[in-house]
């Protein structure tokens, strides 16, 4: 069955650099692209950014350019995102969703990382 | 960017109500748009895709429809398990980019 499992929370100071993984299993892993979501407390989701596993091209929301790097490795089918100059609004939990290619829909999602950023 | 703004943020309906959520963006995205459920601590789960498919596995009584700027999300006989959090959201495929609406909080009455 397919799975994505994430890395455990992080506890990360304003400035640091976060990055979490989403390991992928059940499935053929560069045959799906990766989206990466997060949602404050209390809050909406706000899509980040999308990585195709088969090539890596990326593409990510303008408000986090130059701030979030996206990337694979398809040795192990993990996907990861690193989100650097954390602020105190990053704190959020943050997904890892399945592509599927045909649909464009995020048909199986991690089950979520939460990263605190706090001095 | 397109933007989606969705309505209502919140819905209090009984069991057995049809219950609507609208999607409106700001420009034309065809039928680019699905439709997410999220329970409390839970990540979000697809339940509509392409505007009007039912994802597999999801119950009859969730339905989509809308094309172009205008998309609604009907549940046509509310049951308690749907109590959750409603989220549209648009894509577009050149390049992969995607957006979600604000969200509809759904309570049981």
């Amino acid at each position: 069955q397919v799975q994505l499992v994430q890395s455990g929370a992080e506890v990360k100071k304003p400035g640091a650099s976060v990055k979490v993984s989403c390991k992928a299993s059940g499935y053929t892993f560069t045959s799906y692209g990766i989206s990466w979501v997060r949602q404050a407390p209390g809050q909406g989701l706000e899509w980040m950014g999308w990585i195709s596993a088969y090539n890596g091209n990326t593409n990510y929301a303008q408000k986090l350019q130059g701030r979030v790097t996206m990337t694979t490795d398809t040795s192990t089918s993990t996907a990861y995102m690193e989100l650097r100059s954390l602020r105190s609004d990053d704190t959020a939990v943050y997904y890892c969703a399945r592509v599927d290619p045909v649909v464009a829909g995020y048909d199986y999602w991690g089950q979520g990382t939460l990263v605190t950023v706090s001095s | 960017d397109i933007q989606m703004t969705q309505s209502p943020s919140s819905l209090s309906a009984s069991v057995g109500d049809r219950v609507t959520i609208t999607c409106q963006a700001s420009q034309d995205i065809s039928n680019y748009l699905n439709w997410y459920q999220q329970k409390p601590g839970k990540a979000p789960k697809l339940l509509i895709y392409d505007a009007s498919n039912l994802e597999t596995g999801v119950p009859s009584r969730f339905s989509g429809s809308g094309s172009g700027t205008d998309f609604t999300f009907t549940i046509s006989s509310l049951q308690p398990e749907d109590i959750a959090t409603y989220y549209c959201q648009q894509y577009d495929n050149l390049p992969q980019m995607y957006t979600f609406g604000q969200g509809t909080k759904l309570e049981i009455k």
